[in-house]
């Protein structure tokens, strides 16, 4: 079985300041971990995806996100908050032969403060 | 150029009606899924096509049933709306392409939603 907790379902930063979004994963299976974002009234986009290779990966609009088996933890990190990263943001699982299943946290909204 | 479309973006109906949600991609990809996510924002996969065929059915009541006609398109359908149907309803594809095999890491493109208000 495969479970995500997002930790905070709210997290407010002002710009420029350090972005920081928690994910703890759950899995039974070697875990295959994602990170996508919703903005209002859209679809989901990815953001980044852990797939067994490098646990630090790196994805777009200077996102990043560090798998720690130990920890099982795959945190979103972003260096300087942008106003337009004002979305809510959500962390998701899935393992081989799942059939691409994933499996979603509750979600992150976050908010830029100017 | 939309990758994943979904009609229509907003449907609006009386509980008991039964109503359809449309999806086509055209990125050629093998499996779709469809998704709920509820008033609080929670995301849940309902269902999964690979190549027409049912691989994924999630414990969703009988009155949903999805249909793809071809690989590119995976419609929904919903008998006896009830008022806990009201939900934003996404659909997503995986890339992969025919013949290739999908993987589990590949990744999942996301229609725009359509949002379901059942009155």
């Amino acid at each position: 079985a495969q479970s995500v907790t997002q930790l905070g379902s709210h997290v407010s930063v002002s710009e420029g300041a350090l972005v920081l979004l928690r994910c703890n994963y759950s899995s039974s299976v070697p875990p295959y971990l994602f990170w996508y974002v919703q903005y209002p009234n859209q679809g989901l986009q990815l953001l980044l995806k852990y797939t067994s290779a490098a646990t630090l990966v790196k994805g777009i609009n200077g996102f990043e996100a560090e798998f720690k088996k130990s920890e099982t933890s795959f945190h979103l990190t972003k260096p300087s908050a942008h106003m337009s990263d004002a979305a809510e943001y959500f962390c998701a699982v899935t393992g081989r032969n799942q059939g691409g299943k994933l499996i979603f946290g509750q979600g992150t909204e976050l908010s830029v403060k100017p | 150029d939309t990758a994943v479309s979904q009609t229509p973006k907003y449907l609006v109906t009386q509980m008991g009606n039964d109503k359809s949600i449309k999806c086509e991609q055209n990125l050629g990809h093998d499996t779709m899924y469809w998704y709920k996510q509820d008033s609080k924002k929670f995301l849940k996969i309902m269902f999964s096509y690979n190549n027409k065929e049912l691989i994924i059915n999630e414990t969703v009541p009988n009155r949903f049933s999805p249909k793809s006609p071809d690989k590119a398109h995976l419609n929904l359908h919903i008998n006896s709306l009830e008022l806990g149907d009201s939900a934003v309803y996404f659909c997503a594809s995986r890339s992969g392409t025919s013949g290739g095999g999908a993987l589990s890491t590949d990744t999942q493109y996301f229609g725009p939603g359509t949002r379901l208000t059942v009155l």
